[in-house]
């Protein structure tokens, strides 16, 4: 049964800090990504990694980082939180991208709700 | 940039009723197309998935259908049921990248 868990369920943070969101998945998957939800906006991508040390940009980087030393996780970093960077944010992990249907499912980890004050 | 666009946005159905939620893609080389429910407070899950070669699918109540020439793909629900209730997400993308490109969601609730 896969796992993906995050590192809290809620957080309270003041603008100007520095955030970090962890996700750690337990199947030995390739690919992580990170998605923040808001309601009417669906799911927006905000990086994934398809490695090791390997990320790309997702559709709305902007104040965000990643980091990924380590195959079973995947951090999330705001260098400067703001207020509109209060979200629901989502882990979630897939085995690769491939022929097979089963390659393609993302596991989503229980969600963080941040609150940036 | 590519989207996916999602119809509708709310929708109530009365118990044993169905229910279609319609998704249109942007990116022609798009060619897999999941779909995830979420329960209130839980993690998106997937429910069903389609890949372009393919015009229709089905698991027990639930259905896929794509039209590629359309750019056009369909979520059906059939005698829907209270545990139905939940957020629908469709999704696109290219099995030969990673990035997948989700919709805004449907509200579906059912009314026993």
């Amino acid at each position: 049964d896969v796992k993906v868990t995050q590192s809290s369920r809620y957080l309270v943070k003041r603008t100007g800090e520095k955030v970090f969101l962890e996700c750690v998945q337990d199947m030995d998957h390739e690919n992580m990504f990170w998605y923040r939800q808001d309601p009417g906006l669906g799911l927006r991508l905000i990086y994934f990694s398809y490695d090791v040390k390997m990320k790309e940009k997702g559709d709305i980087p902007e104040g965000y980082s990643v980091s990924r030393e380590k195959k079973e996780r995947f951090s999330l970093i705001l260098e400067s939180a703001s207020t509109n960077q209060t979200s629901m944010y989502l882990c979630a992990s897939s085995l690769i991208q491939g022929v097979r249907y089963s390659d393609n499912e993302q596991f989503f980890g229980p969600g963080t709700r941040l609150t940036v004050l | 940039g590519e989207n996916v666009e999602q119809h509708p946005s709310t929708l109530s159905v009365q118990e044993g009723d169905s229910a279609v939620i319609k998704c249109t893609y942007s990116d022609s080389a798009s060619n897999y197309f999941p779909w995830y429910k979420q329960e209130l407070g839980k993690r998106p899950q997937l429910i069903i998935d389609i890949r372009s070669n393919v015009g229709e699918k089905k698991d027990q109540r639930i259905a896929v259908t794509l039209n590629k020439t359309a750019k056009h793909f369909s979520l059906h629900i059939t005698e829907t049921q209270p545990e139905d209730s939940a957020v629908y997400f469709c999704a696109s993308s290219n099995t030969g990248g990673f990035k997948t490109i989700f919709g805004a969601g449907t509200r579906l609730f059912v009314k026993a």
